[in-house]
């Protein structure tokens, strides 16, 4: 079945700290990938998108992705966490025969201080 | 600037009532989309339109319908609006399958 996971639905890092968030797809490499993010009653903002070609993908607000094909994965790092970080993330992938993204269950971060 | 508006930003509705959500883009994309987000779900993908009176199904399309009168505007109704039918629903528009997304209706079914 084709699926997203995203490790870890809450993960708590200091002020400063480097932030890691976990996705993996399961599917042959799809030609798009997606991190999104939610603030608080707000819709979700497209965060970065991966394209075919790129390994390492820059977004916005100093946030990045790496693909791996080996190991099925685009994790979100941002070397150091600030305060206005603390959100939800949603990885997604478009994957073959559907029109939609799928929606990993998403990993709501907390920045401490 | 891209730009998705939902008509309600909260909802509050009693079992048994014909709800109906409103989403404008002004985008000119083809493809809206409808999804309803819950706590430790993610995003579950209703209906979608790919075109003016064109729609499929998606995920859990149970309890719902969909209206595309123009390009611009997709509605989501619920026919019977029940207690589990309380979330939030997000639509959005895509270009280059990327999707952009309005703020979202919270809506409750009492």
């Amino acid at each position: 079945a084709q699926s997203v996971t995203q490790l870890g639905s809450h993960v708590s890092v200091s002020e400063g700290a480097l932030v890691l968030l976990r996705c993996n797809y399961s599917s042959s490499v799809p030609p798009y990938l997606f991190w999104y993010v939610q603030y608080p009653n707000q819709g979700l903002q497209l965060l970065l998108k991966y394209t075919t070609g790129a390994t390492l993908v820059k977004g916005i607000n100093g946030f990045e992705a790496e693909f791996k094909k080996s190991e099925t994965s685009f994790h979100l790092t941002k070397p150091s966490a600030h305060m206005s970080d603390a959100a939800e993330y949603f990885c997604a992938v478009p994957f073959t025969g559907r029109r939609a993204l799928t929606f990993g269950s998403g990993t709501r971060l907390q920045v401490q201080p | 600037d891209v730009k998705v508006t939902q008509s309600s930003r909260y909802l509050v509705k009693r079992t048994g009532e014909k709800v109906f959500l409103e989403c404008v883009q002004d985008m000119d994309h083809e493809n809206m989309f409808w999804y309803r987000q819950d706590p430790g779900l993610g995003l579950r993908l209703i209906y979608f339109s790919y075109d003016v009176k064109m729609k499929e199904k998606g995920d859990i399309p149970e309890g719902y319908s969909v209206s595309r009168e123009k390009k611009e505007r997709f509605s989501l109704i619920l026919e019977s609006a029940s207690t589990n039918q309380t979330s939030m629903y997000l639509c959005a528009s895509s270009r280059d399958r990327a999707l952009f997304f309005g703020p979202g209706t919270r809506l409750t079914v009492l």
